[in-house]
């Protein structure tokens, strides 16, 4: 079945760096614009980041443009969020996310259908 | 970056009530407008894409319409599973942005 799975959440000082995996499975990996979505605990979503289907074109939220990075290795069915200097305010859960609908020119127009379970990032020291 | 306003940011409804959550944009979105259902300690589930366009699998009490900058997700017939919060997401330009939130609780 369709299933993305993070990993790599936890609790990491002020400054820090962490590395987030979304392990994907039961689908066209390389046909998926993914992206990368977050949300305080009983507050609303935020956007983090979008990569195109080959990894051509990555896109920000202007909160972590310079800090983060996502990337994705087709090969291995797997999306990444390198993140670095990370604030207190990046504390969030944290879901990978994709689709296929608009591939594969409008791979972030026509909203995201397959989300991950989310994984818990705490920046505390 | 497009502001996108949702209202009410709650509300209470009985079950077989129509419900109507609307979304103001700052700026047209031509179709570009998307709605997600999530509950509590739960993912965001995909509802309507590019204005009216029903997802796969999403009952078809759940519509959409919209004119550029204001948007509507109506529920026709509120069901108990249909307890939850939706948020709509504009995917019309980069930095993307999700509303708010409408929490839709029993009455």
């Amino acid at each position: 079945q369709v299933q993305l799975v993070e990993s790599g959440g936890g609790v990491v000082q002020p400054g820090r760096s962490l590395r987030l995996s979304c392990a994907a499975s039961g689908i066209t990996f390389s046909s998926y614009g993914m992206h990368w979505v977050r949300q305080v605990p009983g507050k609303g979503l935020e956007w983090v980041a979008v990569i195109s289907y080959d990894g051509s074109n990555e896109y920000y939220a202007d909160s972590v443009k310079g800090r983060f990075t996502i990337s994705r290795d087709n090969s291995k069915n797997t999306l990444y969020l390198q993140m670095n200097s990370l604030r207190g305010d990046d504390t969030a859960v944290y879901y990978c996310a994709g689709t296929s609908l608009g591939y594969p020119d409008y791979y972030f127009r026509y909203g995201v259908d397959v989300w991950g379970q989310g994984t818990t990032v705490t920046v505390s020291s | 970056d497009i502001q996108l306003t949702q209202s009410p940011s709650s509300l209470s409804a009985s079950v077989g009530d129509r419900v109507t959550i609307t979304c103001r944009a700052s700026q047209s979105l031509s179709i570009y407008l998307n709605w997600y259902q999530q509950k509590p300690g739960k993912a965001p589930n995909l509802l309507i894409y590019a204005e009216s366009n029903l997802q796969s699998g999403v009952p078809s009490r759940f519509s959409g319409s919209g004119s550029g900058t204001d948007f509507t997700l109506t529920i026709s017939s509120l069901q108990p599973e249909d307890f939850a919060t939706y948020y709509c997401q504009q995917t019309y330009s980069i930095p993307l942005t999700f509303g708010g939130g409408t929490k839709v609780e029993i009455k």
